[in-house]
């Protein structure tokens, strides 16, 4: 049973305009949720996170936003860059595990 | 600071042998825990540690065994590999599973035939 639940295998966007990413969750106790970038042939690097007491969380390009009522959590690059092309995954913390979505494959458009 | 470094990068097996995937951090990080990844399937949990000599298992455990005798240190081995094992395998650890991040490895290609 999936957890954590990307439901958008992809998305394209054009360079300089708004990429939003997708992600649903099933459990109400989940208090903590991470967004992750992932290259080909690369690790997973951290990109922004957000606690469950917070609603929205801004890092330069990246805002993460959580509504808490409809279990979703969404990223907001803005404005997007072909860098920006990768796999994103969401993420939260259970019990002594970091639980993932399926990810995003982003493709920026240049 | 090395962060997370796993090796091999890439290996070929052939089904039945056994092999160990090493993982080592040097963040001083209590928690550890070993990914696959295939397609369609994002990140799965095999097995984790949340210390030195406590380790538990995942969400697809079978036919992998853990060991964490040093902080610093958490291998994975592979028992008896199968095609189903084909994956690509990260390591990644954190500082407290409580909200921190983890750092994750470049990541193991392993291809069993």
């Amino acid at each position: 049973d999936q957890q954590v639940k990307q439901n958008s295998p992809s998305l394209s966007v054009q360079e300089g305009r708004i990429s939003i990413l997708n992600c649903d969750y099933t459990n109400s106790m989940f208090d903590y949720f991470l967004w992750y970038k992932k290259y080909p042939a690369e690790g997973p690097t951290f990109l922004i996170s957000i606690s469950s007491i917070k609603d929205k969380n801004e890092d330069g390009r990246f805002t993460v936003f959580l509504n808490k009522s409809a279990k979703h959590l969404s990223l907001h690059i803005v404005p997007s860059q072909p860098g920006d092309s990768a796999v994103y995954f969401c993420a939260s913390t259970g019990t002594y595990k970091y639980i993932f979505g399926t990810g995003t494959r982003l493709k920026v458009l240049a | 600071n090395a962060g997370v470094t796993q090796t091999p990068k890439f290996q070929v097996l052939k089904t039945g042998q056994s092999m160990t995937l090493q993982c080592a951090q040097d963040m001083n990080h209590e928690y550890m825990s070993w990914y696959r990844q295939d397609p369609g399937m994002g990140l799965r949990l095999i097995h984790y540690s949340v210390g030195a000599g406590i380790t538990d298992q995942g969400e697809v455990p079978n036919g992998y065994n853990v060991s964490r005798s040093t902080t610093e240190d958490f291998p994975l081995r592979l028992l008896s590999a199968a095609p189903s094992q084909t994956s690509v395998y990260f390591c990644a650890s954190s500082y407290s599973i409580s909200l921190t991040e983890a750092f994750f490895g470049q990541g193991t290609r392993l291809t069993v035939v």
